[in-house]
């Protein structure tokens, strides 16, 4: 069973273009999250839900909307797509604990903006 | 501003020669640090969660371990399916968000 799973898992499109990265879970997580990997593998986090609520929303063009329907889903929709965008965007989940939580990441979307 | 530096970039190993990832970090306080390999095209996968200053961690050939200022992740008899990129990131108090290193791009040779 696929804990984190994200589609599509390639995406080619045309600047100016608007598009959409779905991320599902199925561990029971509260909190999901969206990171972006650029082209020398440093991952960055971009926003961050729990339980539906935006709780990260780091400096990221507002072309950026993430949706959050329910726990354990959570979209990416990109406007007006541009070159800097093409990257592989990762999604993760954690269950909040007092202590720590893990987060698990799923198999990414690389995104190709021409 | 928190930051988290690993090295080497990159390592090349003989199958069999142990070797140490190192991760320094400087951050404001530590609720956790994390360490993942990535596989090429993949997502990362979770390796270990240490809490603590002298806190270790164990599994098959990878041992991870945590000082006040820095982690290591000791690879003993390395084999080619060894072969990733390992990831480490922390997680400071009251936050949920990860801040992660640069990767170490290790690569095991038979």
């Amino acid at each position: 069973d696929t804990a984190v799973s994200q589609t599509p898992k390639y995406l080619v499109t045309q600047m100016g273009n608007d598009k959409s990265i779905k991320c599902e879970q199925n561990l029971g997580h509260d909190t999901m999250y969206w990171y972006k990997q650029d082209s020398k593998k440093f991952l960055k986090i971009m926003f961050s839900y729990n339980n539906k609520e935006l709780i990260i929303n780091e400096t990221v063009p507002n072309r950026f909307s993430p949706k959050s329907p329910d726990k354990a889903h959570l979209n990416l929709h990109i406007n007006s797509l541009e070159l800097g965008d093409s990257a592989v965007y990762f999604c993760a989940s954690s269950q909040f604990l007092s202590h720590t939580d893990t987060q698990y990441f799923g198999p990414g979307t690389r995104l190709t903006v021409l | 501003e928190d930051q988290v530096t690993q090295s080497p970039e990159a390592l090349r190993l003989q199958e069999g020669e142990s070797s140490s990832l190192n991760c320094s970090y400087t951050v404001s306080g530590l609720r956790g640090l994390f360490w993942y390999r990535q596989d090429p095209g993949k997502g990362p996968e979770f390796l270990f969660t240490l809490y603590s200053a002298g806190e270790e961690k164990e599994k098959e050939r990878l041992k991870a371990t945590l000082t006040k200022k820095e982690s290591f992740l000791h690879i003993t008899a390395p084999k080619p399916e060894d072969s990733a990129t390992y990831l480490c990131a922390v997680q400071t108090p009251g936050t949920y968000k990860y801040i992660f290193g640069t990767g170490t791009r290790l690569k095991v040779l038979a």
